[in-house]
């Protein structure tokens, strides 16, 4: 079976510090890989995704994320901080299938900023 | 290009209510999909539809309706609406690949 988990709900930091948010998927295939961002009372954004090629993604905003297949990992980064990163992320799982393919969405990370 | 287009932006029903939520994209992509977003559960799938006249049932379909006569459009019907029903509704359009692109949503409240 597939899934996705973030393993936190929510992530507080400062501004101007790293952010890591962190999240481990279960596939029987090898899957592509997205983080998508949600701000307050928008739709989703797509910041990043894997498809097998480089391991280290680079997303918009100062983003990345790192596919670790041995420990079924693709945590999200960010060096420094800044208060407009405050919103939910989501880790995405897409698997293909007959007739096109199947999407499992973690249940998201609140990211808040302080100043 | 508009992207993806949802109306309304909220919506309050009674219970046992009908009401049709639209979704319309400018991209020309055949995949189109609905979910709901409830607190601490993500996105679910609804229905979702690889082209014109092809739907098919997603995650939580109980309780909705879809078609998709062009490939433009694709509405969620609610035929007799329940609190449980309660919830965010996005539509996501893709070319077929499995990049997403999201409305802005549609809020719903059912008393």
């Amino acid at each position: 079976a597939q899934s996705v988990t973030q393993l936190d709900s929510h992530v507080s930091v400062s501004e101007g510090t790293p952010v890591l948010l962190r999240c481990n998927y279960s596939s029987s295939y090898s899957p592509s890989l997205f983080w998508y961002v949600q701000h307050p009372n928008k739709g989703l954004q797509l910041l990043l995704k894997y498809t097998s090629a480089a391991t280290l993604v680079k997303g918009i905003n100062g983003f990345e994320a790192e596919f670790k297949k041995s420990e079924t990992s693709f945590h999200l980064t960010k060096p420094s901080a800044h208060m407009s990163d405050a919103a939910e992320y989501f880790c995405v799982v897409s698997l293909h299938r007959t007739g096109g393919f199947k999407t499992i969405f973690g249940a998201g990370t609140r990211l808040f900023v302080k100043a | 290009n508009a992207g993806v287009t949802q109306t309304p932006k909220f919506q309050v029903l009674k219970t046992g209510q009908s009401m049709t939520l639209q979704c319309a994209q400018d991209m020309n992509h055949e995949y189109m999909s609905w979910y709901r977003q409830d607190p601490g559960m993500g996105l679910r799938l609804i229905h979702y539809s690889v082209g014109a006249g092809i739907t098919d049932q997603g995650e939580v379909p109980n309780g909705y309706n879809v078609s998709r006569s062009t490939t433009e459009d694709f509405p969620l019907r609610l035929l007799s609406a329940a609190p449980s029903q309660t919830s965010v509704y996005f539509c996501a359009s893709s070319a077929g690949g499995e990049t997403q692109y999201f409305g802005p949503g549609t809020r719903l409240l059912v008393l």
